[in-house]
């Protein structure tokens, strides 16, 4: 399995513009997790579904964040419109129930820059 | 406070053993996670440990777990340049989905 992919790798975009992040899961996984990462506040949960229904999204910073999922193989997450404070790097993760733990395996990031 | 803590920097010399300790506050963790981040990736689990066991042995790795003090911690031994990276601890909770993140302590090797 090629593992978790995201795209793009690299986003910079000016203030104000529409961002969508893109994740392929890891087929047969379950479950799917965004994650934001920055110096400051570290690695933060921001939504995770479950057979592709979102599960708890209290983590998402306001109502320009926005996610879907409409198929096991493919998730978004859309910010609109962006602003410098949401740079960060945006993780995707998937998971396996069925294992009893959550080991959860990530993607390589995309790197978002607001200007 | 955070739910789980550790030390933002460890810096050691090559060919010695590393070790890194988080603290975790919540007694419901069923299973204790180390990953590893190195520049520009994702993170890339190391190991794990369910909240029944003390230690785990994985070759280079140990981890040790104190659950009376809610203590974690990964020993890697025989430190070499290519350990060099952020290091994650994280639990899961009993009843929820996911993980929590420690905010990573950064291995720095000198030669």
């Amino acid at each position: 399995d090629a593992g978790v992919i995201q795209s793009p790798r690299h986003e910079v975009t000016e203030m104000g513009q529409e961002v969508t992040l893109r994740c392929k899961p890891i087929s047969g996984h379950d479950y799917l997790f965004w994650y934001r990462q920055t110096m400051m506040r570290g690695l933060e949960l921001l939504i995770y579904f479950n057979n592709n229904v979102p599960i708890d999204d209290s983590g998402m910073p306001e109502d320009r964040f926005s996610a879907k999922m409409p198929n096991a193989s493919f998730s978004t997450l859309k910010i609109q419109p962006s602003e410098p404070r949401d740079s960060a790097v945006y993780f995707c993760a998937s998971s396996d129930s069925g294992t009893g733990n959550e080991k959860l395996f990530f993607g390589s990031g995309t790197q978002l820059s607001v200007l | 406070g955070e739910d789980v803590e550790q030390s933002l920097f460890l810096s050691v010399r090559e060919g010695d053993s590393s070790v890194i300790n988080c603290t975790y506050t919540d007694s419901s963790s069923t299973y204790l996670y180390w990953y590893k981040q190195e520049p520009g990736a994702g993170l890339q689990l190391l190991t794990y440990i369910f909240s029944n066991m003390d230690m785990k042995q994985d070759q280079r790795l140990t981890v040790l777990l104190n659950k009376k003090d809610k203590h974690l911690s990964l020993r890697i031994a025989d430190t070499q340049t290519g350990d060099s990276a952020i290091y994650f601890c994280a639990d899961q909770r009993g009843g929820a989905d996911g993980l929590t993140f420690g905010k990573g302590t950064h291995l720095i090797i000198q030669p």
